[in-house]
């Protein structure tokens, strides 16, 4: 399996409060990536990191930030939860393939409950 | 708006039958293609990817791919009462690095 660790794995909290989720790997892979997963849409791109303090937006970055310090740190920040940003959260990581895109593998996922 | 599409199911097969799992694509210069498995509760795991027309075999898994239909498509044989989970369909753009599209998954349900 991928090294690619999510913290922490479940969270409940508030409207209104910050909440950060970080996603740790030791594949030494260039790019990871944020999703949420709903029901009813599926994973959905929140931000991505092509690199150390290169980042990117993706589908629903509104309400998101990230940070990328180091190349096994990705971190993703909700500034002010709100009770709509309740989802399942994964991290993935991928590394570069000369055709494009490699497969892209995925963390455990944090269950995030915003109440 | 680059989208992939797949029927929700559920699909049911019998334990060994042939499951067959379908995905069309919006985007005509998309250039690789994912199939991963995901258990309730579980993250989702990699089970096949092809970049080029034709079929790929792994173990009991093909994928099938053809650019010019924009449609990939997974087969699963002697399917397995463990096989049963949603398996989502995943393209790729034609830039390195981008983020993947994903459906929004096909239940297959395998009875014993």
């Amino acid at each position: 399996d991928a090294g690619i660790t999510q913290s922490p794995r479940h969270k409940v909290t508030e409207t209104g409060t910050p909440v950060t989720l970080r996603c740790h790997q030791t594949e030494n892979h260039r790019y990871m990536y944020w999703y949420r997963q709903d029901p009813g849409h599926g994973l959905r791109l929140i931000h991505y990191s092509y690199g150390v303090k290169d980042t990117d937006k993706g589908e629903v970055s509104d309400g998101y930030s990230v940070s990328r310090s180091k190349t096994e740190d990705f971190l993703l920040t909700l500034e002010s939860a709100t009770s709509s940003q309740t989802s399942v959260y994964f991290c993935a990581i991928s590394e570069t393939k000369p055709t494009g895109e490699g497969p892209q593998h995925f963390g455990d996922g944090t269950r995030l409950s915003i109440l | 708006q680059k989208e992939v599409e797949q029927n929700s199911g559920p699909l049911s097969v019998p334990e060994g039958a042939i499951a067959s799992l379908n995905c069309t694509y919006s985007d005509r210069g998309s250039q690789s293609f994912f199939w991963y498995r995901q258990y309730s509760g579980k993250s989702p795991e990699l089970i096949m990817f092809i970049y080029s027309n034709g079929d790929k075999e792994d173990g009991r898994f093909t994928a099938q791919l053809n650019k010019a239909s924009q449609y990939v498509s997974l087969l699963i044989r002697d399917s397995q009462p463990s096989d049963s989970a949603t398996y989502l369909c995943a393209v790729g753009a034609n830039q390195a690095g981008t983020a993947l599209i994903f459906g929004k998954g096909t239940t297959l349900s395998v009875s014993s």
